[in-house]
């Protein structure tokens, strides 16, 4: 059965303590990785898509990386805005992606 | 660019009504386009795919009937809860995909809409 795990479920870090989140699959065959941030009551903000083992992309604080069998979103020097939920989805068909439950993160100021 | 919005962000209604989600590409046009749904603390969970012109694939599960899409054009789809009853409170997600930008598989979602059933 294809399956999305994230951890931890949820993360307090200090402004400006840097921390990793990791999502963890597995898939019959991976068509694509994707993450995205969700604020509260709002739909899932666009970060990363990746497609392949040793795939990196980065984007202000946050770098995603991606393996055989997870992913990982490095937060470097988080600031309090980036307080949010992040979301790993893995594509497993054409289109269908399924979604992990999330990692909370919350930065203290 | 790839926007997509809802309406309405937030509906309270009766049980036993009828309720339409109408989510919209404002710069490009989705030939497919998804609906989820999402439980407090929980995934998403892909509830249809919507393709423009012809009748939506209804994940199992899902019941056609009671949930129904109609993508009549390149930039709007609509969600009809009919029928509704408070256990189908619940935020309700759309995404299309944007086929003009590099990535043709990611999904880029709208703001939401918040039902909730009395």
């Amino acid at each position: 059965e294809d399956q999305v795990t994230q951890s931890p479920e949820a993360l307090r870090l200090q402004e400006g303590e840097s921390s990793s989140l990791n999502c963890s699959y597995t898939v019959s065959g991976l068509r694509g990785l994707f993450w995205y941030r969700q604020d509260p009551g709002k739909g899932p903000e666009f970060l990363f898509t990746l497609y392949s083992a040793g795939e990196e992309k980065e984007k202000e604080r946050l770098k995603a990386t991606l393996t055989k069998k997870e992913s990982f979103l490095h937060i470097t020097a988080p600031k309090p805005e980036d307080s949010a939920t992040y979301l790993c989805a893995v594509q497993v068909t054409k289109d269908k992606i399924i979604f992990g439950k999330g990692t909370r993160l919350h930065i203290l100021p | 660019g790839a926007v997509v919005s809802q309406h309405p962000s937030r509906v309270i209604c009766k049980s036993g009504t009828s309720v339409k989600i109408e989510c919209r590409s404002l710069d490009f046009q989705a030939t497919t386009m998804f609906w989820y749904r999402q439980f407090p603390k929980q995934s998403l969970m892909l509830m249809a795919t919507s393709n423009e012109g012809s009748k939506a694939t209804y994940e199992q599960g899902v019941e056609k009937d009671k949930f129904l899409i109609n993508h009549a054009s390149l930039t709007l789809s609509t969600l009809t809860v009919t029928s509704a009853h408070p256990e189908d409170s619940s935020f309700y997600i759309c995404s299309a995909r944007d086929p003009g930008r590099g990535s043709t598989d990611t999904q880029y979602f709208g703001p939401g809409t918040r039902l909730t059933v009395l």
